[in-house]
């Protein structure tokens, strides 16, 4: 079966500290891959997908970047937090026209 | 533009009590659409989807959802709601040649005793 894990599960940066959150799914392979961020009170914004290793689109401009350096594995990475990068980071994966989320990361920057 | 719209942010039903929660698309073909559900501090998990076929569909935990082309609408159903409901709901679109997810705001469920 698959399945699709996120770590780490709560995290409290400083502001303008750097940010490593780490999604790896199990039981496929060439998935096309997701992040998605929740703010607080708010729907879900898609911020980046990667139909494969090394392919990343970015949908919406910020100080977040993704890498996807194998393919079962998708990493959301920022140099410099800032205050409004708060929020619940979710992980994603699709597969015969469906999408799975992780459990989900939720960030709090102070 | 491709849009879900969940009109209600809130809602609050009583235990025992039947559920509607609606859901309106703007898409340019008929999309597949789903219901996913959000604990407090948890990820979202799928409760039903509708790809083609009988417009009725039925989810875990009791869920129904009936599509209905001609008001573009994928309204979720629950004839009575438990406690245990209460949670977050996102309506969700994808297009038939896409990629991409379209989540409606959500629309938040509470459950009066």
């Amino acid at each position: 079966s698959q399945t699709i894990h996120q770590w780490p599960a709560t995290l409290v940066q400083p502001v303008g500290s750097p940010l490593s959150l780490e999604c790896t799914v199990e039981g496929t392979s060439n998935p096309n891959l997701y992040w998605y961020r929740q703010a607080a009170g708010r729907g879900l914004q898609l911020l980046f997908y990667s139909v494969g290793i090394g392919q990343i689109s970015s949908e919406v401009p910020q100080n977040l970047s993704a890498s996807r350096p194998q393919d079962r594995q998708f990493i959301l990475s920022s140099k410099k937090l800032l205050l409004s990068d708060s929020g619940f980071y979710l992980c994603a994966w699709t597969v015969y026209n469906e999408q799975f989320f992780g459990p989900g990361t939720r960030l709090t920057v102070l | 533009a491709q849009s879900v719209t969940q009109p209600d942010i809130h809602i609050t039903v009583s235990e025992g009590a039947s559920l509607e929660l609606r859901c309106n698309y703007s898409y340019g073909a008929t999309p597949y659409l789903f219901w996913y559900v959000q604990s407090p501090g948890q990820g979202l998990q799928l409760l039903l989807k509708y790809f083609s076929g009988d417009t009725l569909v039925q989810g875990i935990k009791g869920f129904e959802a009936e599509f209905k082309r001609s008001q573009s609408s994928f309204n979720l159903r629950k004839p009575s709601v438990h406690w245990s409901d209460a949670a977050e709901y996102f309506c969700v679109a994808r297009g038939r040649a896409g990629n991409m997810l379209t989540f409606g705001g959500g629309t938040r469920l509470m459950v009066k005793p």
